[in-house]
């Protein structure tokens, strides 16, 4: 099965510093990569649409100067959360899109858990 | 725009009873249709799909959904629960825009608490 892997797992920062996420297909090459974000007790929300080589297509009220996304190669996208302030701790999870000859489908990364002291 | 609504927030059963979580979905055309289970702290872990074909879609653990076009619904079942069951199970919906993008839409989830 399709692999999709998210690095680092958790990562405890101070406000105001900015932290990288990245997530990496490992067995596909994905043009197209989805960053969602899930806060506790509550469902994943699309956060953008990162394709390679072009820029993310952000979701309504989600602020791209603060989630900086970029997908540089087909297999890695990262997802870089600048001037961190506690309100930006939650779960973050990515998924990378696996083109198919009769369909697409989507395969998820375990998440990662952002605290901004 | 595609929508999933999953009616019920939280679903407690005891442990060998059957299990049904419900699934609705918006949208035009035939989706593809996703059951996803998670734990605590955890990601997400593919329970079954939908594609297209036979509408009785067989998963793993045990579970299985049925996909009902006339209903739009697509509840996930289970003929007898276990303790490691309990969890928060989303339904989800994807399909394509007008513009040829893929998306994925997810219901806001069921919590399900299994009684020993």
């Amino acid at each position: 099965g399709a692999v999709v892997s998210q690095h680092p797992s958790w990562v405890i920062c101070k406000s105001g510093t900015s932290v990288k996420i990245e997530c990496r297909s490992l067995d596909f090459q994905a043009t197209t990569m989805f960053w969602y974000r899930q806060f506790p007790k509550q469902s994943l929300m699309l956060m953008a649409t990162s394709n390679e080589g072009s820029k993310a297509t952000y979701e309504q009220g989600v602020e791209k100067d603060k989630f900086l996304i970029n997908h540089a190669s087909l297999t890695l996208s990262t997802l870089t959360v600048t001037s961190a302030h506690p309100e930006d701790s939650s779960f973050y999870i990515c998924s990378a899109l696996r083109f198919g000859t009769t369909r697409d489908e989507q395969f998820f990364g375990p998440g990662t858990r952002l605290t901004v002291l | 725009a595609q929508s999933v609504t999953q009616p019920d927030i939280h679903i407690t059963v005891s442990e060998g009873a059957s299990l049904e979580l419900r699934c609705n979905y918006s949208y035009g055309a035939t989706p593809y249709l996703f059951w996803y289970v998670q734990s605590p702290g955890q990601g997400l872990q593919l329970l079954l799909k939908y594609f297209s074909g036979d509408t009785l879609v067989q998963g793993i653990k045990g579970f299985e959904a049925e996909f009902k076009r006339s209903q739009s619904s697509f509840n996930l079942r289970k003929p007898s629960v276990h303790w490691s069951d309990a969890a928060e199970y989303f339904c989800a919906v994807g399909a394509y825009s007008g513009a040829g993008s893929y998306q994925l839409t997810f219901g806001k989830g069921t919590k399900l608490s299994v009684i020993p």
